[in-house]
């Protein structure tokens, strides 16, 4: 069965750094891309960017260029989502997903719920 | 970057309504177009791929149309159960993009 396990909800303080993380199971974690997906309370769906843990190729919404880095480790089938300098608009739900090139997502994540707050 | 325009952003129907969701592409886009189904506090969920592929285990209430720039969701036989938020999802080029969705209230 194909899984994709988020770590737990974090509340962190404005400036404060954060990493996120999305164990996949049940697949050939490297055959696959790998994305993030942002939901801010009551909103739509933003798509953020993806990895390819095979060779660690990976692409960015313009949107989300410079503000977040996406990254995996393939020996442990992990995908990571990472702040450096959380802001209090990073609140949000993010959700990993997983993805074939050019095609649909297939697979998502159950969320993991930031909070930024002072 | 590939921009879709949902409409209507919000519909209040009646069980056993028929529903029509439109999603517009700023570009051609031929088939990559899927749609998802979101239920509140629940991770989205695939309706249709390729603008008109069903998915296994989806009710067959749910179509898809399409293909350029104009989709098309269908709900057919609205159930009080299709409450929901529903979005488009295109694959055609990165980076990959969401509609702003559309949320079903059933009266």
């Amino acid at each position: 069965e194909v899984q994709l396990v988020q770590s737990g909800a974090e509340v962190k303080k404005p400036g404060e750094s954060l990493k996120i993380s999305c164990i996949g199971s049940g697949f050939t974690f490297s055959n696959y891309w790998i994305g993030w997906v942002r939901q801010m309370a009551g909103k739509g769906l933003e798509w953020m960017g993806i990895v390819y843990p095979g060779d660690s190729e990976i692409t960015y919404s313009p949107s989300f260029q410079g503000q977040v880095i996406i990254s995996a480790d393939k020996s442990i089938n992990t995908a990571y989502l990472q702040w450096n300098s959380l802001k209090a608009s990073d609140t949000a739900m993010y959700y990993c997903m997983r993805s074939v090139a050019g095609s649909t997502i297939d697979y998502w994540g159950q969320g993991s719920l930031v909070t930024v707050s002072s | 970057e590939i921009v879709l325009t949902q409409s209507p952003d919000f519909q209040s129907v009646t069980p056993k309504e028929k529903v029509t969701i439109t999603c517009r592409a700023s570009q051609s886009i031929g088939s990559s177009l899927h749609w998802y189904q979101q239920k509140p506090d629940q991770s989205p969920k695939l309706l249709i791929r390729y603008a008109s592929q069903s998915i296994s285990g989806v009710p067959s209430r749910f179509s898809g149309s399409g293909s350029g720039t104009d989709f098309t969701l269908t709900i057919n036989s609205l159930d009080a159960e299709d409450a929901a938020a529903y979005f488009c999802y295109q694959s055609y080029s990165l980076p990959y993009t969401f509609g702003q969705g559309t949320k079903l209230e059933i009266k």
